[in-house]
């Protein structure tokens, strides 16, 4: 597609509900990044993928978190037994490598409510 | 230590002023470094990209790098109100992964 495309774009669940959250990246874009922004903050990197495979998992906050990509393209991102301090917008961004590595093309991210 | 740091701000200027945002890492090692611009509401968005020490420009847009000292600037010149935003630093750590700091807001007042 044109852009990186997530969805929902807004989801509203109940604490200890499973939520997944979609990112489908820009075509040909090999590299795929979660990150969370909560209310007023920067950033934080959840996951970084390169083609199917996660280099870099660190981010991810707790065990209930998990994400996989299919394809080299299309990601979801699952949390389980969701908590109040899920709650946040979370981007998807995917970029090419070589020159265009670490240009970052976002989505417009999907915002999550755990109440 | 963060890995990227950033003043929070508020940094207010008048529009037509200089505006200068700055940002320090702690990775001797990064060696790509970009700067983010998000309106409130939205998604950040590739400003500039610098590799190498000294100056890049871009129109109004100067980024800065000084790798002896770990620090990474961007300037804005004759600031516009359209520039309120919150400006996020981001650096390589490796591997392609791209640490953001927690980001500067800029306000341009007429």
């Amino acid at each position: 597609g044109a852009g990186v495309s997530q969805s929902p774009s807004n989801k509203v669940t109940e604490k200890g509900k499973d939520v997944e959250l979609r990112c489908d990246p820009i075509s040909g874009h090999t590299a795929l990044y979660w990150y969370r922004q909560s209310l007023g903050q920067g950033l934080e990197f959840l996951i970084y993928f390169q083609g199917n495979s996660a280099p870099d998992k660190s981010g991810l906050p707790s065990d209930r978190f998990s994400a996989e990509r299919t394809g080299g393209s299309v990601s979801t991102l699952t949390i389980q037994r969701t908590q109040q301090e899920d709650s946040a917008v979370y981007l998807c961004a995917s970029s090419a490598t070589g020159r265009g590595a670490n240009v970052l093309t976002f989505g417009a991210g999907s915002r999550l409510t755990v109440l | 230590q963060k890995e990227v740091e950033q003043n929070s701000g508020p940094l207010s200027v008048p529009e037509g002023a200089i505006a200068s945002l700055n940002c320090t890492y702690s990775d001797r090692g990064s060696q790509s470094f970009f700067w983010y611009r998000q309106y409130s509401g939205k998604s950040p968005e590739l400003i500039m990209s610098i590799y190498s020490n000294g100056d890049k420009e871009d129109g109004r847009f100067t980024a800065q790098l000084n790798k002896a000292s770990q620090y990474v600037s961007l300037l804005i010149r004759d600031s516009q109100p359209s520039d309120s935003a919150t400006y996020l630093c981001a650096v390589n750590t490796g591997f392609q992964k791209l640490v953001f700091g927690t980001g500067t807001r800029l306000l341009v007042s007429p």
